[in-house]
Protein backbone atom coordinates (compact mmCIF):
# COMPACT_ATOMS: atom_id res chain seq x y z
CA UNK A 1 0.00 0.00 0.00
CA UNK A 2 1.17 3.31 -0.56
CA UNK A 3 2.11 5.61 2.50
CA UNK A 4 4.42 8.47 3.61
CA UNK A 5 6.55 8.34 6.47
CA UNK A 6 8.97 9.93 8.37
CA UNK A 7 11.80 10.17 10.30
CA UNK A 8 13.25 10.36 12.80
CA UNK A 9 10.08 9.85 14.73
CA UNK A 10 11.65 11.72 17.77
CA UNK A 11 14.98 14.00 17.98
CA UNK A 12 16.29 15.95 20.75
CA UNK A 13 18.88 18.34 19.51
CA UNK A 14 21.20 21.45 20.92
CA UNK A 15 20.65 24.96 20.00
CA UNK A 16 22.76 26.20 16.66
CA UNK A 17 23.07 22.85 15.22
CA UNK A 18 21.99 21.61 11.77
CA UNK A 19 18.86 19.20 11.90
CA UNK A 20 17.46 17.62 8.99
CA UNK A 21 13.66 15.83 8.47
CA UNK A 22 13.00 12.95 6.26
CA UNK A 23 9.57 12.74 4.54
CA UNK A 24 9.20 10.08 2.23
CA UNK A 25 5.72 9.13 -0.30
CA UNK A 26 4.57 6.49 -2.39
CA UNK A 27 1.75 7.82 -4.01
CA UNK A 28 3.71 9.25 -6.75
CA UNK A 29 1.94 12.52 -5.34
CA UNK A 30 3.72 15.64 -7.16
CA UNK A 31 2.77 18.11 -4.12
CA UNK A 32 4.46 17.67 -0.66
CA UNK A 33 3.86 20.15 2.12
CA UNK A 34 5.43 20.56 5.73
CA UNK A 35 3.58 21.75 8.74
CA UNK A 36 4.23 22.66 12.24
CA UNK A 37 1.66 21.91 14.98
CA UNK A 38 2.09 23.80 18.27
CA UNK A 39 -0.21 24.08 21.53
CA UNK A 40 -2.86 26.83 20.69
CA UNK A 41 -2.28 26.74 17.10
CA UNK A 42 -3.62 25.14 14.14
CA UNK A 43 -1.05 23.67 11.80
CA UNK A 44 1.02 25.78 10.36
CA UNK A 45 2.48 25.54 6.49
CA UNK A 46 6.25 25.48 6.45
CA UNK A 47 7.43 24.87 2.87
CA UNK A 48 5.28 22.80 -0.11
CA UNK A 49 6.70 21.54 -3.10
CA UNK A 50 4.82 21.29 -6.53
CA UNK A 51 7.33 18.93 -8.52
CA UNK A 52 10.89 18.10 -8.73
CA UNK A 53 13.12 20.78 -7.79
CA UNK A 54 9.68 23.14 -6.83
CA UNK A 55 9.83 24.90 -3.47
CA UNK A 56 8.03 27.50 -2.17
CA UNK A 57 7.81 29.63 0.82
CA UNK A 58 4.89 28.92 3.43
CA UNK A 59 3.21 30.96 6.38
CA UNK A 60 6.39 29.85 8.51
CA UNK A 61 9.43 29.74 6.67
CA UNK A 62 11.95 31.62 8.32
CA UNK A 63 14.97 29.57 9.76
CA UNK A 64 13.40 26.33 7.64
CA UNK A 65 14.73 25.34 4.18
CA UNK A 66 13.65 22.52 1.90
CA UNK A 67 14.70 21.08 -1.49
CA UNK A 68 13.25 18.49 -3.93
CA UNK A 69 14.98 16.35 -6.05
CA UNK A 70 13.11 13.62 -6.95
CA UNK A 71 8.76 12.85 -6.89
CA UNK A 72 9.18 10.77 -3.43
CA UNK A 73 11.16 13.27 -1.02
CA UNK A 74 11.06 16.46 0.39
CA UNK A 75 13.71 16.77 3.22
CA UNK A 76 12.85 19.76 6.06
CA UNK A 77 16.15 21.53 7.77
CA UNK A 78 16.86 23.72 10.30
CA UNK A 79 19.72 25.57 9.69
CA UNK A 80 20.92 26.31 12.98
CA UNK A 81 17.72 24.55 15.28
CA UNK A 82 15.94 27.44 17.62
CA UNK A 83 14.42 26.92 20.77
CA UNK A 84 11.29 28.31 19.35
CA UNK A 85 11.22 25.98 16.59
CA UNK A 86 10.64 22.66 19.21
CA UNK A 87 7.44 21.64 17.84
CA UNK A 88 5.76 18.64 16.31
CA UNK A 89 6.42 18.60 12.45
CA UNK A 90 3.97 17.03 9.80
CA UNK A 91 4.57 15.92 5.98
CA UNK A 92 2.02 15.43 3.97
CA UNK A 93 1.14 15.10 0.06
CA UNK A 94 -1.79 15.45 -2.37
CA UNK A 95 -2.34 14.39 -5.88
CA UNK A 96 -3.40 17.43 -6.93
CA UNK A 97 -3.41 21.61 -6.36
CA UNK A 98 -6.64 21.98 -5.47
CA UNK A 99 -8.44 22.51 -2.08
CA UNK A 100 -10.56 19.37 -3.11
CA UNK A 101 -7.46 17.15 -3.15
CA UNK A 102 -6.79 15.46 -0.14
CA UNK A 103 -3.78 15.40 1.20
CA UNK A 104 -2.15 12.20 3.36
CA UNK A 105 -0.20 12.99 6.63
CA UNK A 106 2.85 11.25 7.89
CA UNK A 107 3.11 10.04 11.76
CA UNK A 108 4.92 13.54 12.75
CA UNK A 109 8.30 14.12 14.12
CA UNK A 110 8.34 15.25 17.40
CA UNK A 111 11.42 17.85 17.70
CA UNK A 112 13.19 19.13 21.43
CA UNK A 113 15.21 21.80 20.52
CA UNK A 114 17.60 22.10 23.76
CA UNK B 1 -7.50 37.37 8.08
CA UNK B 2 -8.55 33.86 7.02
CA UNK B 3 -8.87 31.93 10.25
CA UNK B 4 -11.22 29.04 12.01
CA UNK B 5 -11.86 28.86 15.21
CA UNK B 6 -13.13 25.49 17.36
CA UNK B 7 -14.94 24.69 20.50
CA UNK B 8 -14.32 23.20 23.29
CA UNK B 9 -10.58 22.87 23.33
CA UNK B 10 -11.16 19.88 24.97
CA UNK B 11 -14.07 17.24 25.82
CA UNK B 12 -14.55 14.55 28.46
CA UNK B 13 -17.52 12.35 27.62
CA UNK B 14 -18.80 8.70 28.77
CA UNK B 15 -18.70 5.68 26.27
CA UNK B 16 -21.93 5.06 24.08
CA UNK B 17 -22.77 9.06 24.71
CA UNK B 18 -22.95 11.39 22.20
CA UNK B 19 -21.53 15.00 21.38
CA UNK B 20 -21.03 17.40 19.11
CA UNK B 21 -18.29 19.78 18.25
CA UNK B 22 -17.81 22.96 16.78
CA UNK B 23 -16.67 25.15 14.09
CA UNK B 24 -16.91 28.57 13.28
CA UNK B 25 -14.31 30.00 10.25
CA UNK B 26 -14.38 33.34 8.27
CA UNK B 27 -12.05 31.74 5.13
CA UNK B 28 -13.79 33.59 2.20
CA UNK B 29 -14.26 32.59 -0.77
CA UNK B 30 -15.50 29.44 0.61
CA UNK B 31 -14.44 25.84 -1.14
CA UNK B 32 -14.97 23.56 1.18
CA UNK B 33 -14.49 21.98 4.60
CA UNK B 34 -12.96 18.99 5.82
CA UNK B 35 -12.85 16.63 9.69
CA UNK B 36 -9.95 15.43 10.27
CA UNK B 37 -9.42 13.01 12.95
CA UNK B 38 -5.71 12.89 14.56
CA UNK B 39 -5.23 10.28 17.03
CA UNK B 40 -2.18 10.91 19.39
CA UNK B 41 1.05 10.32 17.70
CA UNK B 42 -0.12 10.18 14.29
CA UNK B 43 -0.95 12.19 11.59
CA UNK B 44 -4.53 14.08 10.85
CA UNK B 45 -6.63 11.87 8.37
CA UNK B 46 -9.80 13.18 6.52
CA UNK B 47 -13.39 12.04 7.96
CA UNK B 48 -15.92 14.23 6.05
CA UNK B 49 -15.80 16.65 2.93
CA UNK B 50 -17.98 19.41 2.56
CA UNK B 51 -18.64 21.76 -0.25
CA UNK B 52 -20.64 24.87 -0.43
CA UNK B 53 -24.17 23.08 -1.39
CA UNK B 54 -23.92 20.51 0.89
CA UNK B 55 -25.56 20.81 4.46
CA UNK B 56 -24.78 17.05 6.10
CA UNK B 57 -22.51 14.51 5.16
CA UNK B 58 -22.03 11.18 7.61
CA UNK B 59 -19.22 8.86 7.64
CA UNK B 60 -20.74 5.95 9.51
CA UNK B 61 -21.41 7.38 13.16
CA UNK B 62 -20.06 10.96 12.41
CA UNK B 63 -22.13 13.27 11.02
CA UNK B 64 -20.90 17.11 10.10
CA UNK B 65 -23.09 19.49 9.19
CA UNK B 66 -22.28 22.90 7.32
CA UNK B 67 -24.28 26.44 7.79
CA UNK B 68 -22.15 28.05 4.65
CA UNK B 69 -24.55 31.36 5.66
CA UNK B 70 -23.30 31.23 9.02
CA UNK B 71 -20.16 29.80 8.09
CA UNK B 72 -20.47 27.41 10.72
CA UNK B 73 -19.96 23.34 11.05
CA UNK B 74 -20.51 20.65 13.72
CA UNK B 75 -19.10 17.16 13.63
CA UNK B 76 -21.60 15.30 15.63
CA UNK B 77 -20.36 11.95 17.30
CA UNK B 78 -22.79 9.09 18.02
CA UNK B 79 -22.99 6.15 20.48
CA UNK B 80 -19.04 7.09 21.36
CA UNK B 81 -16.35 4.26 21.67
CA UNK B 82 -12.91 4.69 22.95
CA UNK B 83 -11.35 4.48 19.78
CA UNK B 84 -12.78 7.84 19.38
CA UNK B 85 -10.47 9.38 21.75
CA UNK B 86 -8.63 11.79 19.53
CA UNK B 87 -8.19 15.41 18.37
CA UNK B 88 -10.58 16.81 15.58
CA UNK B 89 -9.80 19.40 13.22
CA UNK B 90 -11.71 21.50 10.69
CA UNK B 91 -10.19 22.65 7.65
CA UNK B 92 -11.22 25.21 5.35
CA UNK B 93 -9.83 25.98 2.26
CA UNK B 94 -10.83 28.89 0.24
CA UNK B 95 -11.28 29.51 -3.77
CA UNK B 96 -8.34 29.86 -6.09
CA UNK B 97 -6.32 29.17 -2.80
CA UNK B 98 -4.94 25.69 -4.46
CA UNK B 99 -3.50 23.31 -1.74
CA UNK B 100 -3.43 26.28 1.01
CA UNK B 101 -5.69 25.29 3.73
CA UNK B 102 -6.47 27.01 6.86
CA UNK B 103 -6.73 24.84 9.89
CA UNK B 104 -8.45 24.61 13.33
CA UNK B 105 -7.05 24.22 16.35
CA UNK B 106 -8.81 21.26 17.06
CA UNK B 107 -11.05 19.84 19.90
CA UNK B 108 -9.29 17.12 21.98
CA UNK B 109 -11.88 14.30 22.86
CA UNK B 110 -11.81 11.97 25.78
CA UNK B 111 -14.12 8.79 25.65
CA UNK B 112 -14.00 7.08 29.06
CA UNK B 113 -15.22 4.22 29.84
Amino acid sequence: DAEITQSPRHKITETGRQVTLACHQTWNHNNMFWYRQDLGHGLRLIHYSYGVHDTNKGEVSDGYSVSRSNTEDLPLTLESAASSQTSVYFCASSGGRSGFDEQFFGPGTRLTVL
Amino acid sequence: KNQVEQSPQSLIILEGKNCTLQCNYTVSPFSNLRWYKQDTGRGPVSLTIMTFSENTKSNGRYTATLDADTKQSSLHITASQLSDSASYICVVSALNAGNMLTFGGGTRLMVKP
